[in-house]
């Protein structure tokens, strides 16, 4: 059981938009930043979003992310079959003094 | 440029401990610590632990305080993370992190390693 909570799966057509939520309690999402992380089979996480709504440098615009009160939301628009990837939502959580990850999120292009 | 590159990966047996390494380049030690998360098979990334390579100050999830302990070597640029008493359950690939903690608060890993499978089997 994560401490936070994501959809196990979501799917969209290529070129649509695809929201994933994040949901989390105060301790967590409601005072710290949110990273979101793709995912892909036998490969390390890669940084999409850091600091709740912040692309590094390289990630395309596609990728958005925005964050209200306890949940987090990113955000993917002009689906690619290469986006097909896992989504996992990330922070800190300040009573558990510890980082926790959503369960992920599977990302079907259909 | 930023890059963590991880030891090779290990089978081991229940009971017996694992030590993986993670070796920094390309950025100051003083400002990021470094953190580990695994990944089991089938399963989400769990975040672990976290080592200061500044002070070696550390913060553990709760359920590896008592199996995990991180070493840093300055000289060599290296983080080490041991998993002791390992039981199969612990059968996941291993990765490092580039992190900042900014006092209590950390805002997860930026880089990443490139993993290291360890897999307990008797």
């Amino acid at each position: 059981q994560s401490v936070l909570t994501q959809p196990p799966s979501v799917s969209a057509a290529p070129g649509q938009r695809v929201t994933i939520p994040c949901s989390g309690i105060s301790s967590n999402i409601g005072n710290n930043h949110v990273a979101w992380y793709q995912k892909l089979p036998g490969t390390a996480p890669k940084l999409l979003i850091f600091e709740s709504d912040k692309r590094p440098s390289g990630i395309p615009d596609r990728f958005s992310g925005s964050k209200s009160g306890t949940s987090a939301t990113l955000g993917i628009t002009g689906l690619q079959t290469g986006d097909e990837a896992d989504y996992y939502c990330g922070t800190w959580d300040s009573s558990l003094s510890a980082g926790v990850f959503g369960g992920g999120t599977k990302l079907t292009v259909l | 440029q930023v890059q963590l590159v991880q030891s090779a990966g290990e089978v081991k047996k229940p009971g017996a401990s694992v030590k993986v390494s993670c070796k920094a380049f390309g950025y100051n030690l003083n400002t990021y610590g470094i953190t580990w998360v695994r990944q089991a098979p089938g399963q989400g990334l769990e975040w672990m632990a976290w080592i200061s390579t500044y002070n070696g100050d550390t913060k553990f999830a709760h359920k590896f305080q008592d199996r995990v302990s991180m070493t840093t070597e300055t000289s060599t640029r290296t983080v080490y993370m041991e998993l002791r008493s390992l039981r199969s359950d612990d059968t996941a690939v291993y990765y490092c992190g580039r992190e900042f903690c900014d006092g209590d608060r950390c805002y997860l890993p930026d880089y990443w390693g490139q993993g290291t499978l360890v897999t307990v089997s008797s």
